[in-house]
């Protein structure tokens, strides 16, 4: 059974960095790429960037250049983003996603609940 | 970018109805066009892809259409279980970009 396991809620002051992760089961993990998206509180999806994680290889919406950083392990098949430099808008539930041979997110994270707050 | 643009924004809609939603790119996608049902407080899930191949274990009361700049989906048949919001994507080319949202609920 695939499944994507990520790290718990997090608070965190302006200012600051945060690192979620997102542990896989159930599948080859560098055979599929993993992808972040972010949902704000009851508004639509963005998709952050994705990740090939057989070598690295990234892309990234420009919205999130400089703000978010992927990397992966492929020693414990886990994901990581990285956000720095936060502010109150970058409170929202952070999710990872695999993306099959096509263009869509065939698994979910359970999603990351950020808040950034003093 | 690529706008995706959903229609409605909200949907009422009685038990055993059928009923459809729009997505239309700001410019052609081809068939790279993915569906999504988000439940209250869960995860969005995969419910078509390539605009109309149903994802593994989603009912065929679930389709999708369409090519180019617009598509469709439509649930028929509806069931309590579909009260959700459902998002469409698109993969032509980066960023990733999804609809804003139609909000279904029933009568």
């Amino acid at each position: 059974e695939v499944q994507l396991q990520q790290s718990g809620p997090e608070l965190v002051k302006p200012g600051a960095s945060v690192k979620i992760s997102c542990k896989t089961s159930g599948y080859t993990f560098t055979e599929y790429t993993m992808h972040w998206v972010k949902q704000s509180h009851g508004k639509s999806l963005e998709w952050i960037g994705g990740i090939i994680p057989n070598n690295g290889g990234t892309s990234y919406n420009q919205k999130f250049k400089g703000k978010a950083t992927l990397t992966v392990d492929k020693s414990s098949s886990t994901a990581y983003m990285e956000l720095r430099s936060l502010t109150s808008e970058d409170s929202a539930v952070y999710y990872c996603a695999r993306a099959d041979g096509y263009t869509d997110f065939d698994y979910w994270g359970q999603g990351t609940t950020l808040t950034v707050s003093s | 970018d690529i706008q995706m643009n959903q229609s409605p924004s909200s949907l009422s809609a009685s038990l055993g109805d059928t009923i459809t939603i729009t997505c239309h790119a700001s410019q052609n996608i081809n068939v790279w066009l993915s569906w999504y049902q988000q439940k209250p407080g869960n995860i969005p899930k995969l419910l078509i892809y390539k605009t109309s191949k149903l994802h593994t274990g989603v009912p065929s009361r679930f389709s999708g259409s369409g090519s180019g700049t617009g598509f469709t989906l439509i649930i028929s048949s509806l069931q309590p279980e579909d009260i959700a919001t459902y998002y469409c994507q698109q993969g032509q080319s980066y960023p990733w970009t999804f609809g804003g949202g139609t909000k279904l609920e029933i009568k």
